[in-house]
């Protein structure tokens, strides 16, 4: 099984401020990776596909990248309503994994 | 407006069975992948069953390979995943969610597992 180890677990900045969250493969996965939002209480929403590609609906703010075995979410101009756990997921092959999540605090 | 609602959820003794269902509206149904995700109490996303569009293949994680199965009604715009010997680490909300980067998902419906 392909393992995507996240990092961090949590982390907590200030509204405008940048941060990124990393999911690292344990096999080489190609662009089979999505990141998804899930805000309290809500169901999980996709953020990006293709390790880059933005989905419907979903601002700008948001970005993905690759470098390696190694896939990044960038969150540009922090907002409130950013706050949420974060989890990228593999689907290059079966079983489909998730990351552990990133809970993400907006002080 | 895309919709997917799951129901079927509830309260089990171990070893029973249950059946969710998953209607959905809104887009071209018999043209998607569906897929079933779960998320046990304060824990992450657990990847459960996906099956293509026309219903011919179905794919599953081993943990519960052999005792769950999901299907599709085309005609129906409905999903469904037969949950069979349930245990008491299958307690969960389980998500529906379209397409194969699961790019909407429904509400959930909580599955409780206990004697």
């Amino acid at each position: 099984d392909i393992q995507m180890t996240q990092s961090p677990a949590s982390l907590s900045a200030s509204p405008e401020e940048i941060v990124t969250i990393t999911c690292q493969a344990s096999q080489d996965i190609g662009n089979w990776l999505a990141w998804y939002q899930q805000k309290p209480g809500k169901s999980p929403q996709l953020l990006i596909y293709s390790a880059t590609s933005l989905a419907d609906g979903i601002p700008s703010r948001f970005s993905g990248s690759r470098s390696g075995t190694q896939y990044s979410l960038k969150i540009s101009r922090l907002q409130v309503e950013d706050t949420g756990i974060y989890y990228c997921l593999q689907r290059y092959s079966n079983p489909l994994t998730f990351g552990s999540g990133t809970k993400l605090e907006i002080k | 407006e895309v919709q997917l609602v799951e129901s079927g959820g509830g309260l089990v003794q171990p070893g029973s069975p249950l059946k969710l269902s998953c209607a959905a509206s809104g887009f071209t149904f018999s043209s998607n992948w569906l897929n079933w995700i779960r998320q046990a109490p304060g824990k992450g996303l657990e990847w459960v069953a996906s099956i293509n569009p026309d219903g011919s293949s179905t794919y599953y994680p081993d943990t519960v390979k052999g005792r769950f199965v999901v299907s599709k009604d085309n005609a129906k715009n409905t999903g469904y995943l037969q949950m069979n010997n349930l245990r008491s680490e299958d307690t969960a909300m389980y998500y529906c969610a379209r397409s194969r980067w699961f790019a909407y998902w429904g509400q959930g419906t909580l599955v409780t597992v206990s004697s």
